[in-house]
């Protein structure tokens, strides 16, 4: 059971937008910022976004990140066939002194 | 080029020792905290512990406290992953990574290493 709930799985169509919510509670997403890491099959987890919504050069913007109050997402627009990943939310917890991490969704595009 | 280089695929029996390691290169090393994350067959990512590599200051999440011990040689630019006796449920892809300035997020990830325990 991951500290950080995340949807097991999200779907979309080329074209469309798709979200995943990430959520927490107060002594994580509450008081510090979320990372957001894709993960293709069979390689090792890219950052994608960090401090809630800041995209690493060479992310491209149809990838942004949000926060609210304990919850986080991620958005996708312009979904492609090659955002076909596993998603991944993450946050410092202040109670476990360390990163916890979401379950992970599985994005597939139809 | 900024990387992480992980050390090789591994196949131990139960109670074994092992030792993996996460060379850096293309950036000052020593100013970096590395972590390690593991990552079961067909399973999400946890975070095992993180070091400091210039004063090998060490913090471990609960759930791996005891169970493996994390270390650095910064002359050598590698952080260490090490068991003194495996377990078939240590059976996982283990990843290094860097924690970078952006929040702290891993922003640099080595290959990964599998480790597989049976006897």
């Amino acid at each position: 059971q991951s500290v950080l709930t995340q949807p097991p799985s999200a779907s979309g169509t080329p074209g469309q937008r798709v979200t995943i919510s990430c959520s927490g509670s107060s002594s994580n997403i509450g008081s510090n910022t979320v990372n957001w890491y894709q993960q293709l099959p069979g390689t090792a987890p890219k950052l994608l976004i960090y401090s809630n919504n800041q995209r690493p050069s060479g992310v491209p913007d149809r990838f942004s990140g949000s926060k609210s109050g304990t919850s986080a997402s991620l958005a996708i627009s312009g979904l492609q066939s090659e955002d076909e990943a596993h998603y991944y939310c993450a946050a410092l917890d202040d109670s476990l002194n360390g990163w916890v991490f979401g379950g992970g969704t599985k994005l597939t595009v139809l | 080029e900024v990387q992480l280089v992980q050390s090789g695929a591994e196949v131990k029996k139960p109670g074994e020792s092992l030792k993996i390691s996460c060379k850096g290169s293309g950036y000052s090393f020593t100013t970096y905290w590395i972590g390690w994350v593991r990552q079961m067959p067909g399973k999400g990512l946890e975070w095992m512990g993180i070091i400091y590599p210039v004063d090998s200051d060490t913090r471990y999440s609960p759930s791996f406290q005891g169970q493996v011990t994390i270390s650095a040689d910064k002359s050598i630019s590698t952080a260490y992953l090490q068991w003194s006796s495996l377990k078939a449920s240590d059976t996982a892809m283990y990843f290094c990574a860097r924690q970078g300035d952006g929040g702290g997020a891993f922003d640099i990830w080595g290959q990964g290493t599998m480790v597989t325990v049976s006897s």
